[in-house]
């Protein structure tokens, strides 16, 4: 148990215009969805913090009119790029985590070229 | 704000030795949990080990065993008989008890050498 999954793995995309991506919790209802960013040889750094039916709480330095999160189910949360710059170009990814509980459980990932 | 430092941004072991990644980090809060996570080339992150901080026990899963020393803030990972396969990009990361944030370490370079 505790699969989550995210779509698209990978995705290009032209400067300016403006890509989703899908995380989804398969086999548990998450409560609280996270998304990260991880530069190549870097960690992985904390973007926002999602819970369903609320607002996200982003983390200070990111852009909240930049990367849209929507959280309106307890399977799914999304991540909007908008208006996607070559600098946005990176590995996206977002973990889950069961109601109560400390443990996060991450996605495969999505890796975001703005070209 | 609680910060992970890894101070070993690369490590190598001979196939079927013991080897130690460190990490330490810095906190005010007095209950919280800690975590390694292993990232392979496919880069989905697969958790190792975890430690709750009221647990004075050493967590123990199969090859890998932690030396957590809470006074100390540290929390060191151990893999033994390393095997091919553990090859990987080691993070060690922190999740306070009083919200979900959690930090992670820059990640220590595993190399295991046949």
């Amino acid at each position: 148990g505790a699969v989550v999954s995210q779509h698209p793995s990978r995705v290009i995309c032209k400067s300016g215009t403006s890509v989703k991506i899908e995380c989804r919790s398969l086999d548990f209802q998450a409560t609280t969805m996270f998304w990260y960013r991880q530069f190549p040889k870097q960690s992985l750094m904390l973007m926002a913090t999602s819970n369903e039916g609320s607002k996200a709480t982003y983390e200070q330095g990111v852009e909240k009119d930049k990367f849209l999160i929507n959280h309106a189910s307890l399977t799914l949360s999304t991540l909007t790029v908008t208006s996607a710059h070559p600098e946005d170009s990176s590995f996206y990814i977002c973990s889950a985590s069961r109601p109560a509980t400390y443990e996060q459980y991450f996605g495969p990932g999505t890796r975001l070229t703005v070209t | 704000a609680q910060t992970v430092t890894q101070s070993q941004p690369e490590m190598s072991v001979q196939e079927a030795e013991t080897v130690t990644l460190s990490c330490t980090y810095d906190t005010s809060e007095s209950d919280y949990y800690l975590f390694w996570y292993k990232q392979p080339p496919s880069r989905q992150m697969i958790l190792v080990i975890r430690q709750e901080a009221y647990k004075q026990q050493n967590a123990t899963e199969n090859r890998f065993s932690v030396n957590f020393q809470k006074a100390a803030k540290s929390f060191s990972l151990k893999i033994s008989d390393s095997q091919l396969g553990d090859a990987a990009m080691y993070f060690c990361a922190y999740r306070s008890a009083y919200n979900n944030d959690m930090r992670f370490g820059a990640g220590t370079r595993l190399t295991v050498k046949p």
